[in-house]
């Protein structure tokens, strides 16, 4: 049972233009999601989060929307740029277990390109 | 400071054996936890250990074993390897807060291939 699911394995954009990645849940007990992104040889490292009160969070070219009632959320990159070029992770964490266990989407791959 | 540290980088086994894959946290953080990741799958996680007690478990069969040490350095072990264990083991670090806005600090990760 997939509880965090990210439809699009890919995505690509130009640079300067926005992107989009999109992410659905099906546990209406998940409290708290963030995004993750992953470079190659790397390990994930956090980017934004979001608690399930708000329905809006920014940092700089990066906000994340979450729509509780449809169970979405999105990450918005504007502008985009080349090297925001990753695998990005959608991941979430609820009220009934600790933070450090997270349920991760598949990730989408994002490509920006010049 | 300094970065939550895996060792070894990348191993190669085979069927029947096992394996021991290390992480050393962030300096402070009490909480290791360990996650999977496959070829098209998300990470799925394996359990975690705090202040040396084990606090979370995923599903995962019993073949996959933890620990973690009173210096919060931690160990994972797979017994009985099989070729659907070949993955990127990831290692991750945090306060530990039990819920919201624990933001889990990962290392780059043990690549494990089973032949």
């Amino acid at each position: 049972d997939q509880q965090v699911k990210q439809n699009s394995p890919s995505l690509s954009v130009q640079e300067g233009r926005i992107s989009i990645l999109n992410c659905d849940y099906t546990n209406s007990m998940f409290d708290y999601f963030l995004w993750y992104k992953k470079y190659p040889a790397e390990g994930p490292t956090f980017l934004i989060s979001i608690s399930s009160i708000k329905d809006k969070n920014e940092d700089g070219r990066f906000t994340v929307f979450l729509n509780k009632s449809a169970k979405h959320l999105s990450l918005h990159i504007v502008p985009s740029q080349p090297g925001d070029s990753a695998v990005y992770f959608c991941a979430a964490s609820g009220v009934e277990t600790s933070g450090s266990r997270l349920t991760f989407g598949e990730g989408t791959q994002l490509t920006v390109n010049p | 400071k300094a970065g939550v540290t895996q060792t070894p980088r990348y191993l190669i086994k085979t069927r029947g054996q096992q394996v021991t894959l290390s992480c050393s946290p962030i300096s402070g953080h009490r909480s290791v936890s360990w996650y999977q990741q496959t070829p098209g799958q998300g990470l799925q996680f394996l359990f975690e250990y705090f202040s040396e007690t084990q606090r979370n478990k995923g599903n995962f069969p019993g073949r996959f074993s933890g620990r973690q040490f009173s210096n919060s350095r931690s160990e994972m072990n797979v017994s009985t390897l099989e070729l659907g264990d070949s993955a990127l083991y990831l290692c991750a670090s945090s306060t530990g807060q039990y819920s919201g806005a624990n933001v889990l600090t990962f290392g780059a990760g043990s690549r494990l291939t089973v032949l």
